[in-house]
């Protein structure tokens, strides 16, 4: 398996605009998590997601963004509008069953929004 | 909330001695914790997960310990090796992660 994936490696948008951060799961993972990188913040959890469910969103910042798997082995992050704010690096992780094992990380997505 | 807590200062430590990172853990007893090692430019890599009803626990170089009393989670990596530079991320059993600590070893 080639591992998590993600896409794009890297975007630049301007401020308004919309953006979609994509992740392929590891095959036969069931739980995927979205997680915000920066300086500052660290690395904070976003949303969790178990058998293509949300279970806990209580990390998305804003209304701004959303979070889908519209089936079991691929998701999305949208950010809409975007701002200068939420310029990070942007992760996706897959684990084999809920949160009782080791999560596989993608190699993240750099948004910088001018 | 749960909290997980890291020495967000550098360690820096001379090659061949012992790297000791501190995880602590507050509002919350997590009934496991997990270690990560992270390198520039790349996602966190799983290193070691140890249970609440372990003390100890060892991969290599690599030795994690877990005190519930002082809700503390000790990292330790012996023998370090330049190569071991990166930042070390704790993480709860609900895949919060603390702050990481910066780990260099100079030769």
């Amino acid at each position: 398996d080639a591992g998590v994936i993600q896409s794009p490696r890297h975007e630049v948008t301007e401020m308004g605009q919309e953006v979609t951060l994509r992740c392929k799961l590891i095959s036969g993972h069931n739980s995927l998590f979205w997680y915000r990188q920066t300086m500052m913040r660290g690395l904070e959890l976003l949303i969790y997601f178990n058998n293509n469910v949300p279970i806990d969103d209580s990390g998305m910042p804003e209304d701004r963004f959303s979070a889908k798997m519209p089936n079991a082995s691929f998701s999305t992050l949208k950010i809409q509008p975007s701002e200068p704010r939420d310029s990070a690096v942007y992760f996706c992780a897959s684990s084999l069953r809920d949160r009782g094992t080791e999560a596989f990380f993608g190699q993240g997505t750099r948004l910088t929004v001018v | 909330s749960q909290k997980i807590e890291q020495n967000s200062e550098a360690l820096n430590i001379q090659e061949g001695k012992t790297a000791t990172l501190t995880c602590n853990y507050t509002n919350y007893s997590p009934a496991y914790l997990q270690w990560y090692r992270q390198d520039p430019g790349r996602g966190p890599v799983f290193l070691l997960l140890i249970r609440e009803n372990e003390k100890e626990k060892r991969k290599e170089r690599l030795k994690v310990t877990f005190d519930t009393t002082l809700k503390q989670s000790l990292f330790h990596i012996t023998a370090s090796q330049p190569a071991d530079s990166a930042t070390y991320l704790c993480a709860s059993d609900k895949l919060v992660f603390g702050a990481g600590t910066i780990l260099r070893v100079k030769s």
